[in-house]
C-alpha cells in the first residue's frame, strides 16, 4: 500500500485566498483524522471520521474551517478564507478499528498564508 | 479532559541511553504509544504497550508503564544520532476512539 497521501505538500498563498488540502487514506482504513501541527500548539486535532461520517469536530478552531468525507477513499479540508495564523503543517491520518488503533500519518501538507 | 504530558527538550550524548517521561489523566487508556517524528515527515509508530503490561522491550527501546502514577517512559539504549526526532507519547482514548497526543519531545543528540 502506498499510505496516506496528502496534496499538495507545501502551498502558499495570500491571505483571503480559499485553500483545499486533500487526502487519500490507506484502504479499508474505517477511521481518518486531520492534525494541525505549529512550534506554539503542537500537534491539535481537528477533526475526526468514522465510515465516513464526521465524530467530532470541536477541535475545529473556527467556521472558516471545513472538512469533507464523500467516500472511503477520499477527503478535503478547506479554509476559507485563509489567514496568516493558518500557516502550518497540516497531518492526515487513518487507522482501522481493532487491533491497535495505530494510526498511519501522511506526509503532511506545509501551508504558509502570507 | 484528557491530556498527555511531556517535557519538550532532551539533550543526550551519542551512545549513551536516552530516556524520555510523559504522563497521562486518562485511565482507562487500553493502549499507549510511541511515536517518533523525524524532520519533514509525519509521524510514525515506534512501539506501544497494553495497559496490562508494565514493561515491553523491543531491541534498543524499552517502554515501561506505570498505571497507578500514570506514567509511561521510553528509554533507547545506545543512542545514535539517527535517534534525533520529536518523540510523542499517546494514550488511546477508547471512548470516543481518537488517540490523544502529547507535545513531544525534541531529542537532540550531541557528540
Amino acid at each position: 500500500d502506498a499510505g496516506v497521501i496528502q496534496s499538495p505538500r507545501h502551498e502558499v498563498t495570500e491571505m483571503g485566498q480559499e485553500v483545499t488540502l486533500r487526502c487519500k487514506p490507506i484502504s479499508g482504513h474505517d477511521y481518518l483524522f486531520w492534525y494541525r501541527q505549529t512550534m506554539m500548539r503542537g500537534l491539535e486535532l481537528l477533526i475526526y471520521f468514522n465510515n465516513n461520517v464526521p465524530i467530532d469536530d470541536s477541535g475545529m478552531p473556527e467556521d472558516r474551517f471545513s472538512a469533507k468525507m464523500p467516500n472511503a477513499s477520499f477527503s478535503t479540508l478547506k479554509i476559507q478564507p485563509s489567514e496568516p495564523r493558518d500557516s502550518a503543517v497540516y497531518f492526515c491520518a487513518s487507522s482501522t478499528s481493532g487491533g491497535n488503533n495505530e494510526q498511519f500519518f501522511g506526509p503532511g501538507t506545509r501551508l504558509t498564508v502570507l | 479532559g484528557e491530556d498527555v504530558e511531556q517535557s519538550l527538550f532532551l539533550s543526550v550524548r551519542e551512545g549513551d541511553s536516552s530516556v524520555i517521561n510523559c504522563t497521562y489523566t486518562d485511565s482507562s487508556s487500553t493502549y499507549l504509544y510511541w511515536y517518533k517524528q523525524e524532520p519533514g515527515a509525519g509521524l510514525q509508530l515506534l512501539t506501544y504497550i497494553f495497559s496490562n503490561m508494565d514493561m515491553k522491550q523491543d531491541q534498543r527501546l524499552t517502554v515501561l508503564l506505570n498505571k497507578k502514577d500514570k506514567h509511561l517512559s521510553l528509554r533507547i539504549a545506545d543512542t545514535q544520532t539517527g535517534d534525533s526526532a520529536i518523540y510523542f507519547c499517546a494514550g488511546l482514548y477508547s471512548s470516543a476512539s481518537k488517540i490523544i497526543f502529547g507535545s513531544g519531545t525534541r531529542l537532540s543528540i550531541r557528540p
